[in-house]
Order: C-alpha cells, then sequence, then structure tokens
C-alpha cells in the first residue's frame, strides 16, 4: 500500500527557517518524481517544487531561492528545507508522487498534509 | 491568478449531470495531458482523472474527463451528495510557468 506521511510544520516567525519532511512507503522516492503543494487558508493549490528521478529539481517563483527540495534515498524521504518564511507562505504543505499508480499520473498520491504558519 | 481558468463555483441536484470546464493555453492543456483532482472537504486532494480521461481504479465511472485543443472538461454524471468537494484541473507546462500548473478550482454544490 502505498503511503505518504509528512512532518515537520508548525508555527515559525518571519525570516525563521523550517524542514518539512515526507516519509514514503509501498514505492521508492528515488524512482519517481516528488514533488510539493501548497494550500494556502481558503484558496486553491499551488506547486512549490519537483524534484525527478535523475535529481533534477525544480521551484515555483514564489519560492525559488528560499526553498529546497531533497531526498534520502535511504530513508525513502522527501524533504523540503524553507528558509526566509514569510507570511504568504502559511499554507498546507503537501507532498505527492508521480508515476507510481501509472507512469503517466501526476500527483497520483497526496500525503495528509502539514500545516506551516508564519507568524509574529 | 491561476494558470488554468476554472469557474469558481458550479451546482446541481441529485441525479443531474454537471460539467466544470479547465481553459489553458499551446503550452500546458494544448500540448499535454490534463488532470483532475477532487478535495473533499478538510482532506488532501485525490487524483480523479489522469491522461485527458483515464480513471484510477475506485473512481466511478460516473467521473469522465476529455480534452479538445486547449480546454478540458469534468464531467460528473448521477451527481450525489457525497461529489460536493472542490474540484482541480492540472497539467504539465512547457513556459516558463513553471513544470506544473493548477486551475484555480471549482467548489460543486450538490443542491
Amino acid at each position: 500500500e502505498v503511503q505518504l506521511v509528512e512532518s515537520g510544520g508548525g508555527l515559525i516567525q518571519p525570516g525563521g527557517s523550517l524542514r518539512l519532511s515526507c516519509a514514503a512507503s509501498g514505492f521508492t522516492v528515488s524512482s519517481n518524481y516528488m514533488s510539493w503543494v501548497r494550500q494556502a487558508p481558503g484558496k486553491g493549490l499551488e506547486w512549490v517544487s519537483v524534484i525527478y528521478s535523475g535529481g533534477s529539481t525544480y521551484y515555483a517563483d514564489s519560492v525559488k531561492g528560499r526553498f529546497t527540495i531533497s531526498r534520502d534515498n535511504s530513508k525513502n524521504t522527501l524533504y523540503l528545507q524553507m528558509n526566509s518564511l514569510r507570511a504568504e507562505d502559511t499554507a498546507v504543505y503537501y507532498c505527492a508522487s508521480t508515476g507510481v499508480y501509472s507512469s503517466s499520473s501526476l500527483f497520483d498520491y497526496w500525503g495528509q498534509g502539514t500545516l506551516v504558519t508564519v507568524s509574529s | 491568478q491561476s494558470v488554468l481558468t476554472q469557474p469558481p463555483s458550479a451546482s446541481g441536484t441529485p441525479g443531474q449531470r454537471v460539467t466544470i470546464s479547465c481553459s489553458g493555453s499551446s503550452s500546458n492543456i494544448g500540448s499535454n495531458y490534463v488532470y483532475w483532482y477532487q478535495q473533499l472537504p478538510g482532506t488532501a486532494p485525490k487524483l480523479l482523472i489522469y491522461r485527458n480521461n483515464q480513471r484510477p481504479s475506485g473512481v466511478p465511472d460516473r467521473f469522465s474527463g476529455s480534452k479538445s485543443g486547449t480546454s478540458a472538461s469534468l464531467a460528473i454524471s448521477g451527481l450525489r451528495s457525497e461529489d460536493e468537494a472542490d474540484y482541480y484541473c492540472a497539467a504539465w507546462d512547457d513556459s516558463l510557468s513553471g513544470p506544473v500548473v493548477f486551475g484555480g478550482g471549482t467548489k460543486l454544490t450538490v443542491l
């Protein structure tokens, strides 16, 4: 059974840093594309970052230079290092897999989400 | 605003057929697959349609997807109260918008 479990969210002051984790089971993180998608309170979904199976990474303009996506193959875990956090980064952060159910299935499995609140 | 355009709301009565549109451009919908997600209140999104019109196992055949040119649609037939949710479209994008773009979401209300 495929499962994604995020952790690491919480309340953080503006300018602070936080690292989110996404532990995967039932498939291999390094063999698939893995993404972070966020949802601000009462708003829609926003793609944040992706790491491809080959290791290439991409970021939304809104987080470029501040967020870093990475993975630990030995732990089968995805990470999102978030620095210089701003109030507008407040959101539920989801990790999502691509290509696990089918080779062409985008965001086929999602974690339950972890809430990040940036406030003083 | 979102790169893909969806109506903010839609509604229908039980048993009805409703459609939700998703409009994009040649760099996303026009040249890539479209995906649809259902987000029930308080839960994570769930893949509903992939590769324009394919349903993952477990998704009822009341849900169907289609694509034509730079637009796509999600149709829900035999509407049920449990279909009340937010629906999002997404697609890969070949421009500088980013690898993946979403629609703004459509809130479906079952009257």
